[in-house]
């Protein structure tokens, strides 16, 4: 059974990177015939799609983060990361690593627990 | 952008049947996924591509869509499936995951 972990900082400062890494157990990243993605709620509840990554290493980000965002992999620690850059308070939400079938993002078959990030001095 | 609109909330009463509308342009003709989100836990993905059920996912969910609608149906519904339910497309045309606002279903 696959499962994902999130991890990195609660608390990021107003025009600060945000860089979260998702650690997969009971699979591999590479080869595994998922895309691994990430997916945020804010704290009105709206689910925002960041974007998803194959293990050629050719990431696929929604067209209004684009100039933002990163996702990278590291199949040598079985993991993946999100760099969110310029974050102000609106970037506020717990985010969650996820899996996707292809590169449009969709669906998300399996999710890790999710993790707080607070934007804010 | 595309957008998907749901109803905030809505309520039934156990054994019936919950009817969750999401309105999109068109949807009928794109691909449309439903979650399902209980407090403090990630959503889960309950119907998949042409109304399917993942595996573990109990047989009242079902999905449908026509036009500019799709609707999560949930037969027989019971306590444990009050939560946030979410659908999900993947818009073509500008490229973009959208998901819908959220539908609340309380189970009376």
């Amino acid at each position: 059974q696959l499962h994902l972990q999130e991890s990195g900082p609660g608390l990021v400062k107003p025009s600060e990177a945000l860089s979260l890494t998702c650690t997969v157990s009971g699979g591999s990243i590479f080869s595994s015939g998922y895309y691994w993605g990430w997916i945020r709620q804010t704290p009105g509840k709206r689910l925002e799609y960041l974007g998803t990554i194959h293990d050629s290493g050719t990431a696929y980000y929604d067209p209004s983060l684009k100039s933002r965002v990163t996702i990278s992999m590291d199949t040598s620690r079985n993991q993946f990361s999100l760099r969110l850059t310029s974050v102000t308070a609106t970037d506020t939400a717990v985010y969650y690593c996820v899996t996707t079938r292809d590169s449009s993002g969709t669906p998300s078959e399996h999710w890790g627990q999710g993790t707080l990030v607070t934007v804010s001095s | 952008s595309y957008v998907l609109t749901q109803p905030p909330s809505m309520s039934v009463a156990p054994g019936k049947t919950a009817k969750i509308a999401c309105g999109g342009n068109s949807i009928g003709t794109k691909t449309v996924y439903w979650y399902q989100q209980k407090p403090g836990q990630a959503p889960v993905l309950v119907v998949d591509e042409d109304g399917d059920r993942p595996s573990g996912i109990f047989e009242r969910f079902s999905g449908s869509k026509s036009g500019n609608t799709a609707t999560l149906t949930i037969s027989r519904v019971e306590v444990v499936d009050e939560a946030d339910y979410y659908c999900q497309v993947w818009d073509t045309s500008s490229d973009q995951v959208v998901f819908g606002g959220g539908t609340k279903l309380t189970v009376l």
